[in-house]
């Protein structure tokens, strides 16, 4: 069963608007979790992370936002740019886990000039 | 750049023919990792290792063998390979577990193995 969900395979969003990027979660011990930003044949590139004691971390135009009662985070790209177009994953990380990150299946994002 | 490469970066083989991918880094971290990516799938871990001979399976190892006989280099092998093996394989490496909000993985550009 599918502990990390990115129940949206794409999103569609125009140059200098929010983008909102959803993931849900089933495991209730994941305390770390992350973002991946990944170009067309390239590797995923590490964006952003936040800790399960935080609601929110800010890097520049990325913002993620953790909902731990839902089981929820959310990334913002405010504002979105068009080099922001890939497709992004949302992992999870168990403690004492040695640190394998569980993947969501990603949401690509395409933002139009 | 960040020190890990793979190859090699393209390979067409034939079902049943054994298939070994190489990862290495230069940056000496412990941890090394084998992901593929498929379609519908996102990124799922294959084998991992957390040292030098200490490696153990992911969520999808069967099929696939890893080695790891020194810190810089880590193996994948498919022993007799099949199309269901079709696919796009990430080498990716870290430090230590979690300790701080620099935490992540950094990837390999991927192999893209075809099994005809």
């Amino acid at each position: 069963d599918q502990q990390v969900k990115q129940n949206s395979p794409s999103l569609s969003v125009q140059e200098g608007r929010i983008s909102i990027l959803n993931c849900d979660y089933t495991n209730s011990m994941f305390d770390y979790f992350l973002w991946y930003k990944k170009y067309p044949a390239e590797g995923p590139t590490f964006l952003i992370s936040i800790s399960s004691i935080k609601d929110k971390n800010e890097d520049g135009r990325f913002t993620v936002f953790l909902n731990k009662s839902a089981k929820h985070l959310s990334l913002h790209i405010v504002p979105s740019q068009p080099g922001d177009s890939a497709v992004y994953f949302c992992a999870a990380s168990e403690e004492g886990s040695q640190g394998n990150l569980i993947f969501g299946k990603g949401t690509k994002l395409s933002v139009k000039p | 750049d960040a020190g890990i490469t793979q190859s090699p970066r393209h390979k067409v083989t034939e079902t049943g023919t054994p298939v070994t991918l190489r990862c290495h880094q230069t940056e000496n971290h412990r941890y090394m990792y084998w992901y593929r990516q498929d379609p519908g799938h996102g990124l799922r871990l294959i084998h991992y290792s957390y040292g030098v001979k200490d490696t153990d399976k992911g969520e999808v190892s069967d099929g696939y063998s890893v080695s790891r006989s020194k810190t810089e280099d880590f193996l994948l092998t498919l022993e007799s390979a099949t199309s269901s093996q079709t696919s796009v394989y990430f080498c990716a490496i870290s430090g230590n577990p979690p300790t701080g909000a620099n935490y992540g993985y950094t990837f390999g550009s991927g192999t893209r193995l075809t099994v005809v």
